[in-house]
């Protein structure tokens, strides 16, 4: 079955700590994309990535950074940077970011600064 | 930049009860609206994507139309496992999705 995973579903982070959310896809698809969602506002992007190798930020990237080392595999990483991390975290993936494309959305992570 | 607002921001029917969820958006140059469902603490599920004015697409009690303003999504008879929140969202171009804030259903059996 083709999908994407997301490890892990639940996340507790310390104060000053860098935690990595990871993300995985089989579906053959170029553009990865990760969401942040809070109650009561739309999916904001934070990076996203057309290729291996590259990527670009949204419009919340602040105290964020990502890696596309590999097609399948946009890990994130929520530094202590991010001053209020406590969020729902989506990744999704597409054929390609050009174009009217589906995204397709894993099952997300929840993370929670204790 | 892209707008979209969904209403209501929260609906409750009865089984069987027919209703429309709406989706105002603003944008430049419309490439293509999307559909998703998102249950509890779950992922959005793709629904459907609609590209110009005019266009319908339906799956099973579920059916989304288009005009040059707004989308509707009709759900007809619904169940409760139609509960879920809806989303919509808009591509302009420019690589960028912008997402609504949904609209949370609820069906009572």
């Amino acid at each position: 079955d083709g999908g994407i995973t997301q490890s892990p579903k639940y996340l507790f982070r310390k104060e000053g700590q860098n935690v990595t959310l990871s993300c995985e896809q089989n579906l053959n698809h170029d553009a990865m994309y990760w969401y942040r969602q809070d109650p009561g506002q739309g999916l904001r992007l934070i990076y996203y990535s057309q290729i291996v190798n590259d990527f670009q930020k949204g419009d919340i990237a602040e105290g964020y950074s990502v890696s596309r080392e590999k097609k399948e595999s946009f890990p994130l990483t929520v530094t202590s940077a991010q001053k209020n991390p406590t969020a729902f975290y989506l990744c999704a993936s597409s054929m390609g970011v050009a174009g009217p494309n589906e995204q397709f959305f894993g099952p997300g992570t929840r993370l929670t600064v204790l | 930049e892209d707008q979209v607002t969904q209403s209501p921001e929260a609906l409750r029917l009865q089984e069987g009860e027919s209703s429309s969820l709406n989706c105002s958006y603003t944008v430049s140059g419309l490439r293509g609206l999307f559909w998703y469902r998102q249950d509890p603490g779950k992922g959005p599920e793709f629904l459907f994507t609609l590209y110009s004015a005019g266009e319908e697409k339906e799956k099973e009690r579920l059916k989304a139309t288009l005009t040059k303003k707004e989308s509707f999504l009709h759900i007809t008879a619904p169940k409760p496992e139609d509960s879920a929140t809806y989303l919509c969202a808009v591509y302009g171009g420019y690589q960028k999705v912008t997402f609504g804030t949904g609209t949370k259903l609820q069906v009572i059996p």
